[in-house]
């Protein structure tokens, strides 16, 4: 069955400091994996896209890194802002050759930043 | 520049109304999406269209989900006989292309949907 599996399922951290959040996932043939930024009350917003080939891409604060043998991937924020404060939704998408691969979303971490 | 628009942000209706959600996508991109999201959960496929037409409806959940695109631009979901379980947040995307897998989707403010 493809899943993807993400931790922690929430996260309270101070302003400034790091987190890493992780994401586990069983979808085969894997395509390309996504991080989404999700603000309450909003849709989700791309954050990076990595293909079974990269094992790093960084946006800003942002660094995801992939590990397609283990199927295992993890983002890093670094220097959290009040305004990180939002669910992280990691995206997997199934290989279908040149058309649109089926997506599969994790239920996100909710990250809470505090001053 | 506009980005993709839904509406109503919020719809309240009652066990067995029909009802219907509007996506306007943003403009030029021909891959839509329709998603929905649970209450702590991540958005899950509904159905795909690429230009005019369903690429991949296998999402829907079962034959009281309709959704149309007849112009290639504008799309509508439509619930017949609503559920209390279908009450969620749907959510609509676009992207330019959608034959490319690495597209980048754009997400709606999504549509809550409440089922009394």
């Amino acid at each position: 069955k493809n899943q993807v599996e993400q931790s922690p399922q929430s996260l309270i951290i101070l302003e400034g400091k790091n987190c890493t959040l992780q994401c586990n996932y069983t979808v085969s043939p894997f395509s390309n994996l996504r991080w989404y930024k999700q603000d309450t009350g909003r849709g989700p917003v791309s954050l990076t896209i990595m293909t079974f080939s990269e094992n790093t891409k960084s946006n800003g604060r942002y660094t995801a890194t992939l590990d397609a043998d283990t199927k295992q991937s993890s983002l890093h924020i670094t220097a959290s802002q009040l305004s990180d404060s939002a669910s992280y939704i990691c995206v997997v998408s199934y290989d279908r050759g040149s058309t649109l691969g089926r997506l599969y979303f994790g239920r996100g971490t909710q990250l809470t930043v505090w001053p | 520049g506009a980005g993709v628009s839904q509406t109503p942000s919020n719809k309240v209706t009652e066990k067995g109304k029909y009802v219907e959600l509007r996506c306007d996508p943003i403009s030029g991109h021909t891959a839509l999406y329709w998603y929905r999201q649970s209450l702590g959960q991540g958005p899950e496929f509904l159905i795909y269209f690429q230009g005019t037409g369903a690429a991949d409806d296998s999402g829907l959940p079962n034959d009281r989900f309709f959704a149309v695109r007849p112009e290639g631009s504008v799309s509508t979901l439509k619930i017949q006989r609503t559920e209390r379980g279908d009450s969620a947040v749907y959510l609509c995307a676009s992207s330019l292309n959608g034959g490319e897998s690495t597209d980048t989707q754009y997400f709606g403010p999504g549509t809550r949907l409440t089922v009394l």
